[in-house]
């Protein structure tokens, strides 16, 4: 079955320090994987895909993903964190059937709650 | 602007009462989606459907039922059968079979038991 974990319930950084959102995944076939944000009493927000193609990703916001096959790993990342930046962050990959096909369904991890300290 | 509407924003439920939460997109998108969010659970799937008069059940579907009449609207109603109906329910909608393109989501119903 397909499965996606974020280890880390809560990440603390300072404002200006680099941040780092980890994310495993578990599927078979290749990966459509996606990182969404949180802010409180909100919708999830879009930040990011990965497909195929370049490993290291852009998004919105400033924040970036690097996708490690052999890792089976995609870890959202930002070089200097905002106190803005402080959300729920999950991340998503998407559904396979049995024979290995794409489907529409999305799959999340627990997400993690990002702190960003002045 | 094109997105997805959810209404109310609070509903609060009595004992034995059905309630109804909405979602309407404008997105024209096929596939719509209902997600149940609990603290340290992530998103758990509910229902979801893929076209018009269609919808399949998720990983949480008892206690819940959906009707899908319209392209645009998608509706919610947690029975008094779901006995544990509070939590923040979420409405998403995505293009059908365009595997690399985001669910794009609402902005919740929060739910809660008188």
């Amino acid at each position: 079955a397909q499965s996606v974990a974020q280890p880390e319930d809560q990440v603390n950084v300072a404002e200006g320090n680099p941040l780092t959102v980890k994310c495993t995944y578990s599927v078979s076939g290749n990966p459509y994987l996606f990182w969404y944000v949180q802010y409180p009493n909100r919708g999830l927000q879009f930040l990011l895909k990965y497909i195929t193609g370049d490993n290291l990703v852009k998004g919105s916001y400033g924040f970036e993903a690097e996708f490690n096959k052999s890792q089976t790993s995609f870890h959202l990342k930002k070089p200097s964190a905002l106190v803005s930046d402080s959300a729920l962050y999950f991340c998503a990959v998407r559904d396979r059937v049995n024979y290995g096909g794409a489907t529409n369904k999305l799959i999340f991890g627990t997400g993690t709650l990002l702190a960003v300290q002045p | 602007d094109g997105g997805i509407t959810q209404s109310p924003k609070y509903l609060f439920r009595k004992e034995g009462q059905n309630v109804t939460l909405s979602c309407e997109q404008n997105l024209n998108h096929d596939a719509m989606y209902w997600y149940r969010q609990d603290p340290g659970q992530g998103l758990r799937l509910i229902y979801y459907s893929q076209i018009v008069n269609d919808f399949q059940k998720g990983d949480i579907a008892e206690g819940y039922s959906v009707s899908r009449e319209k392209k645009e609207s998608f509706p919610l109603t947690v029975t008094s059968a779901q006995k544990n109906p509070t939590a923040f329910y979420l409405c998403a909608s995505s293009p059908l079979l365009s595997f690399n393109q985001p669910q794009h989501f609402g902005d919740g119903t929060r739910l809660s038991i008188l």
